[in-house]
């Protein structure tokens, strides 16, 4: 079983539709993290949260929110989609902050 | 605010060749570098990583990175590539004792021709 899964694999809405990706880890780690991953751009931090009452803004916030509903369970949300969040969505979690990164295996989205 | 830079987009070499994957980041103080490569259609898995001690960091797979403070730069490299080496490269920055999270960069992509 993978340490880190996240639903769904793929997933295709329309703009102004509300979506939630979902992750859950079996790690046992306290840190989650919410990449997006663009063409040419990398990845780029959306949210993370440290424990479960502590949620923090990455560097691309906007137009996202996250729930920390346990210490195993990080899930993002589109409040209303936009063709410009379309792209590839990791879910991460590590021990420390400076640890290696375990990730979930990606949720492709594609706003219409 | 810090910056990771791969200033190579696409790389393409032939099975045997020796590849170099050029990271610059721009951060003064103490920092913890990371490869990280994403095989087609997988999520990203970690190469290797420098915190301190001998510049040059070995990494599965026969890869190997070098941390040159004075040129602020992580250098991936292997001698000779392999058909499933291709593969995104990410180099990814950590500045130490700071509240920051880890920066990526923009990635590099690796085409190996058999």
């Amino acid at each position: 079983d993978a340490d880190v899964t996240q639903t769904p694999r793929n997933r295709i809405t329309k703009t102004g539709k509300r979506i939630m990706l979902e992750c859950s880890q079996t790690k046992g780690h306290d840190r989650m993290y919410w990449y997006r991953q663009d063409p040419g751009l990398g990845l780029r931090l959306i949210y993370y949260s440290f424990d479960v009452k502590d949620i923090n803004k990455g560097e691309i916030s906007d137009g996202y929110s996250v729930s920390r509903q346990a210490q195993a369970k990080f899930s993002l949300s589109l409040e209303s989609a936009i063709p410009n969040q379309t792209a590839l969505y990791f879910c991460a979690t590590n021990r420390a902050p400076n640890e290696k990164l375990f990730f979930g295996s990606g949720t492709q989205l594609s706003v219409l | 605010a810090q910056s990771v830079s791969q200033h190579n987009h696409h790389v393409i070499l032939s099975e045997a060749a020796s590849l170099e994957l050029g990271c610059n980041y721009s951060y003064g103080g103490t920092v913890n570098l990371f490869w990280y490569v994403q095989y087609p259609g997988q999520h990203l898995q970690l190469l290797l990583k420098y915190f301190s001690g001998d510049p040059l960091v070995k990494g599965i797979k026969g890869f190997e990175a070098e941390f040159i403070k004075s040129k602020f730069s992580f250098n991936l490299r292997k001698p000779s590539v392999q058909w499933s080496d291709t593969a995104e490269y990410f180099c990814a920055v950590f500045p130490s004792g700071s509240a920051r999270q880890l920066t990526f960069g923009s990635g590099t992509q690796l085409t190996v021709l058999p």
